[in-house]
């Protein structure tokens, strides 16, 4: 079955800084891939995804991109703030039929230092 | 606003009672999944259900049952809890199918304590 390997589990780095998360996958019909974002004592919200046939997606400071051939996505966070501080986790959706259901790697908690 | 919403936020139980945890979401989803939340392990998949009566085991399923009676409702049960089974545990609700919109929603999670 799928597996979502996610580094690092921990990461700091200081205010305005950027931060990137990286994500491997195993399953190639595996055609949608979503960050969410945990706060903490708060529910997981999605914050970006990505489709498999679309290479790079930005939403204002967050960024996503998706290498299929190689089964890896990353999460790239510029100019930093305190808010950003938060688990973060990457998913992958199983199978090509089932983009609704997935396998999320075991997140990564990120500190943002003022 | 996609709304789910979980029976309790805190719940504590002793070993062997049986523990019921209900979720309800009021977006008319389709599928609804039950993950247990565990620090360094990320979300992990218990069962999920597409459809009323409906029910698929996921990554974790032992020691756990569900319930989905109505569309708007998924249970979660523990027949015999144990120590092991203490964890945050999370529903969450999504469409079954969309060209657009695959989110999974999820409810604020109830931690529960077996003793």
């Amino acid at each position: 079955g799928e597996n979502v390997e996610q580094h690092p589990s921990t990461l700091s780095v200081q205010e305005g800084d950027s931060a990137v998360i990286k994500c491997t996958y195993s399953d190639s019909a595996s055609n949608y891939f979503p960050w969410y974002k945990q706060e903490l004592g708060k529910r997981p919200q999605l914050i970006i995804d990505i489709r498999s046939n679309v290479g790079e997606k930005k939403d204002q400071r967050i960024a996503v991109t998706l290498n299929k051939t190689a089964k890896h996505f990353s999460l790239h966070i510029t100019e930093t703030q305190p808010e950003d501080s938060a688990v973060y986790f990457c998913a992958a959706s199983i199978g090509p039929n089932y983009g609704q259901n997935f396998v999320f790697g075991p997140g990564t908690r990120l500190s943002v230092l003022p | 606003d996609v709304k789910v919403t979980q029976s309790s936020r805190y719940l504590v139980k002793r070993t062997g009672e049986k523990v019921f945890l209900e979720c309800v979401q009021d977006m008319d989803h389709e599928n609804m999944f039950w993950y247990r939340q565990d620090p360094g392990l990320g979300l992990r998949l218990i069962y999920f259900s597409y459809d009323v009566k409906m029910k698929e085991k996921g990554d974790i399923p032992e020691g756990y049952s569900v319930s989905r009676e109505k569309k708007e409702r998924f249970s979660l049960i523990l027949e015999s809890a144990s120590t092991n089974q203490t964890s945050m545990y999370l529903c969450a609700s999504s469409f079954l199918w969309s060209s657009v919109h695959n989110e999974q929603f999820f409810g604020p999670g109830t931690r529960l304590t077996v003793l």
